[in-house]
């Protein structure tokens, strides 16, 4: 079983649906938690960070962690097409360990 | 804030030569820099942590002398792709962790990426 497990779609939706992205992990440690957008051969874009669980909202983006669960989730209310690309999540214990990335997302917004 | 150059963001060479790839942190200095490799459609495969001044920490499986990287400063690394391969074509992306000193810790920041085409 791996750290992260994060579906790798595609996720295809239409224009202004939410869109819900989630990833399960199995270390109790990790404490920090990131979503990352990636777009078609560009590096990938922090987008949202967040420690512990609870949820943090930033424009349309919601990003919601469990622990409980080791269950985390990235939200995208009214979706453009802007928004398609791929998304992974990542986490990390802190300290001077290095966030283990998901596998990656795909999401298609079509108008 | 937090911008990570990375250059070039595309190289095509002959195979047996070798490739240097540039990652800076413009705004800010990186205690630590990394070099992640990614194939189509898979997630990003860490290749190798460096540290200002110290020699870098590789993962499992990948080749020290292959994939030569230096930090020479807080805001500079480098992959020299040596004797390059068409096995060795990819998608290279840097990524820079901002030296804190309080709060949020671990967030990476990516440069563009570098498309290696080896013929």
């Amino acid at each position: 079983q791996k750290e992260v497990e994060q579906d790798p779609g595609p996720l295809s939706v239409p224009e202004g649906a939410i869109v819900s992205l989630n990833c399960t992990y199995s270390n109790s440690a990790f404490q920090y938690f990131m979503w990352y957008r990636q777009y078609s051969r560009k590096g990938p874009e922090l987008l949202m960070y967040t420690y512990s669980s609870g949820n943090k909202e930033d424009g349309r983006f919601t990003a919601q962690v469990d622990k409980s669960s080791k269950y985390i989730s990235l939200f995208i209310r009214d979706s453009q097409p802007s928004d398609s690309a791929t998304y992974l999540c990542a986490m990390t214990q802190g300290g001077s360990y290095i966030p283990t990335f998901g596998r990656g997302t795909s999401l298609i917004v079509h108008p | 804030g937090a911008v990570v150059s990375q250059h070039p963001s595309w190289v095509i060479c002959k195979s047996g030569t070798s490739v240097k790839i540039e990652c800076r942190s413009l705004d800010f200095q990186a205690t630590t820099m990394f070099w992640y490799r990614q194939f189509p459609k898979q997630s990003l495969m860490l290749m190798a942590t460096s540290n200002e001044g110290s020699k870098a920490t590789y993962e499992q499986g990948v080749e020290k002398d292959k994939f030569l990287i230096n930090h020479a400063s807080l805001t500079l690394s480098t992959l020299t792709v040596t004797s390059a391969h068409p096995e060795d074509s990819s998608f290279y992306i840097c990524s820079a962790e901002p030296k804190t000193s309080g709060g949020f810790k671990n967030i990476q920041y990516f440069g563009a990426g570098t498309r290696l085409s080896v013929l």
